[in-house]
């Protein structure tokens, strides 16, 4: 139980384009989902904090313009990274927790290349 | 923000020796978790740690949540080749709770990377 699914695995796409990741928990309900960015070699960096029904809170550098979060129900987050650039390439996280004190669960990630 | 320090950062061992990383933090935790990532994928729960002083096992694999509440250890014990991988631990900050307190954020090492020489 407790799976986190994120798609697509794998995104290559040209400066400027504005790329939409899901997030989906398929066997429980998540009211929040969390959104990491991971860099090679280093750990998992939060970014923001998706809140169902509500806007999401996000971390302290991270440009809510530039990085669109929706939570539109109880399974499924978006995180939409708009007119992308080079430097927004990196490897994309998310994670839910399947209830209170149970830990986060996360999916596969995407990788997100910018050209 | 916030980082626990998660040492070693890396560890090249023989095939069916132990393994033992840990992870300290100057502030109090409740929560003690270890998750490993392989390349490309997300982070996978290994052991999850509640109460200071807990001892849990998942297979080969122990974790304890130290007494002081500030540091928690992994041992692997004869390492397999499928063991490779990053090894993180996270935790969650004693904090007033709150309503929300069930969705909480993770405070996360380093990682770990370990390395297994055939």
């Amino acid at each position: 139980g407790a799976v986190v699914s994120q798609h697509p695995s794998w995104v290559i796409c040209k400066s400027g384009t504005s790329v939409k990741i899901e997030c989906r928990s398929l066997d429980f309900q998540a009211t929040t989902m969390f959104w990491y960015r991971q860099f090679p070699k280093q750990s998992l960096m939060l970014m923001a904090t998706s809140n169902e029904g509500s806007k999401a809170t996000y971390e302290q550098g991270v440009e809510k313009d530039k990085f669109l979060i929706n939570h539109a129900s109880l399974t499924l987050s978006t995180l939409t990274v708009t007119s992308a650039h080079p430097e927004d390439s990196s490897f994309y996280i998310c994670s839910a927790n399947p209830g209170p004190g149970v830990p986060q669960h996360f999916g596969d990630g995407t990788r997100l290349s910018i050209l | 923000g916030q980082q626990l320090n998660q040492s070693p950062q890396s560890m090249f061992i023989q095939e069916g020796e132990d393994v033992s990383m840990n992870c300290t933090s100057s502030s109090i935790f409740n929560t003690w978790l270890w998750y490993k990532q392989d390349p490309g994928e997300g982070p996978v729960l290994l052991i999850a740690l509640y109460k200071a002083g807990e001892l849990t096992s998942n297979g080969r694999l122990t974790a304890q949540f130290g007494i002081t509440r500030k540091d928690s250890f992994l041992n692997i014990s004869a390492s397999i080749p499928s063991d490779v991988g990053i090894y993180f631990c996270a935790g969650r900050p004693r904090l007033n709770l709150t309503l929300m307190d069930s969705n909480y954020q993770l405070i996360w090492g380093a990682g770990t990377k370990l390395i297994i020489k055939p």
